[in-house]
């Protein structure tokens, strides 16, 4: 059983396209997140929701909107690719993101190519 | 702010020889959560090991252990043996629901 599953594994679109990523963890977990990962493997935060609720949007352009359905999903919808927005992006849920004690549980990541 | 800073892009160690990797952070929390995790080349991301900032002890899972010290905002990555499946990206983070990564460390381990 995986624990965090994110669909699709590959995604090749071309810019101006509209694009969805899709995210589910089976852990019971309250945390979900969306980390984008860049070529050079820098990690960054884009957004956290604790029970379905925005805690984080950490300054991403607004042709990325996240949403969670339930406290299990979190999508990641993306409006008018650019190919600046080829990278990993990467879905992780935590126990309670409240808690710093909380590790985070990771997909295996999306590879978005912009073309 | 939080800020997680990985100082070394590269490392390179033999078999079965220990390494440390270096990791700072800067917080005015007064409780915080550091974590390493694992990047093999396969590209999933896999938790290694956590340190509490009350803890006194230093962390330890297995052949992974943490050497925290405090007053210097380190909290350093050992790993004892090395193996060459350890050879990956290796990440500091900072935890919370703003959790924080270092720019990560190449560790390569040579047979």
């Amino acid at each position: 059983d995986t624990a965090v599953s994110q669909t699709p594994k590959y995604l090749v679109t071309q810019m101006g396209n509209d694009k969805s990523i899709k995210c589910e963890q089976n852990l019971g977990h309250d945390t979900m997140y969306w980390y984008k990962q860049d070529s050079k493997k820098f990690l960054k935060i884009m957004f956290s929701y604790n029970n379905k609720e925005l805690i984080i949007n950490e300054t991403v352009p607004n042709r990325f909107s996240p949403k969670s359905p339930d406290k299990a999903h979190l999508n990641l919808h993306i409006n008018s690719l650019e190919l600046g927005d080829s990278a990993v992006y990467f879905c992780a849920s935590s126990q309670d993101g409240i808690n710093w004690d909380s590790p985070l549980h990771f997909g295996n990541g999306t590879r978005l190519t912009v073309t | 702010a939080q800020k997680i800073t990985q100082t070394q892009p590269g490392m390179f160690v033999q078999e079965k020889e220990a390494v440390t990797l270096d990791c700072t952070y800067d917080t005015s929390d007064p409780s915080y959560g550091l974590f390493w995790y694992k990047q093999p080349s396969s590209g999933e991301m896999i938790f290694l090991i956590y340190q509490g900032s009350y803890d006194q002890q230093n962390a330890t899972e297995g052949r992974y252990s943490l050497n925290f010290q405090k007053a210097r905002k380190s909290a350093n990555l050992v790993i004892s043996a090395s193996q060459l499946g350890d050879s990956a990206m290796y990440f500091c983070a900072i935890g919370g629901f703003k959790t924080i990564f270092g720019a990560g460390t190449r560790l390569f381990v040579k047979a």
